[in-house]
């Protein structure tokens, strides 16, 4: 059975830095992209980051961009999310989600980031 | 960047009924299309993609539809366990970007 499990969340002040973890199993997570997908307190979604599974291709929101990172350690099945100079409208839920063809196919439970002073 | 645009925002509909939601984009996605189902406290569940292909384990009281800029989600009777909301995203281009939700709510 795919799972994954996000972690990292906790508060944090304006400007500080945090990295997000994802841990995959039931699936060969080397063979497959993965994204970071957010979600703000009552809001809807909103795609952050993807990385194919050789991590070649890399992208980013604008919102995010020059700001967060993403990689991963396949050796590990591990995705991470380094997020630096957050901002309280980067205050949200953070899933780690499966890509294929496209479409996220398997999601994680989630973790909140809060971002306040 | 493509702008997804859902409707209504909220429905309400009897259990047993059928439920019609829509999903614009505004520029062309061909079928590049899916709908997510998401319940207080839940991640969102992949229901459609492709804009017509039921994911794994998708009851087929689902039914998606639509090609190029506007997209259909049918629900054809309502159960209990359908009152949600319902996410679409496209994913012919970058950035992905999703609709703003449609709450079903029961009537």
């Amino acid at each position: 059975e795919v799972e994954l499990v996000e972690s990292g969340g906790v508060l944090v002040q304006p400007g500080e830095s945090l990295r997000l973890s994802c841990a995959a199993s039931g699936f060969a997570f080397s063979l497959y992209s993965m994204n970071w997908v957010r979600q703000a307190p009552g809001k809807g979604l909103e795609w952050v980051s993807y990385i194919t599974s050789d991590t070649r291709t890399i992208n980013y929101a604008d919102s995010v961009k020059g700001r967060f990172t993403i990689s991963r350690d396949n050796a590990k099945n591990s995705l991470f999310l380094q997020m630096n100079s957050l901002r309280a409208e980067d205050t949200a839920v953070y899933y780690c989600a499966r890509s294929v063809a496209g479409s996220f196919d398997h999601w994680g439970q989630g973790t909140l980031v809060t971002v306040s002073s | 960047e493509i702008v997804m645009t859902q409707s209504p925002a909220t429905l309400s509909v009897s259990p047993g009924e059928r439920a019609t939601l829509s999903c614009r984009a505004s520029q062309s996605i061909n079928s590049n299309l899916d709908w997510y189902q998401q319940k207080p406290g839940q991640a969102p569940r992949l229901l459609m993609y492709g804009a017509s292909t039921r994911a794994t384990g998708v009851p087929g009281r689902f039914s998606g539809s639509g090609s190029g800029t506007e997209f259909t989600l049918t629900i054809s009777s309502l159960q209990s366990e359908d009152f949600a909301l319902y996410y679409c995203q496209q994913y012919n281009n970058w950035p992905r970007t999703f609709g703003q939700g449609t709450k079903v709510e029961i009537k």
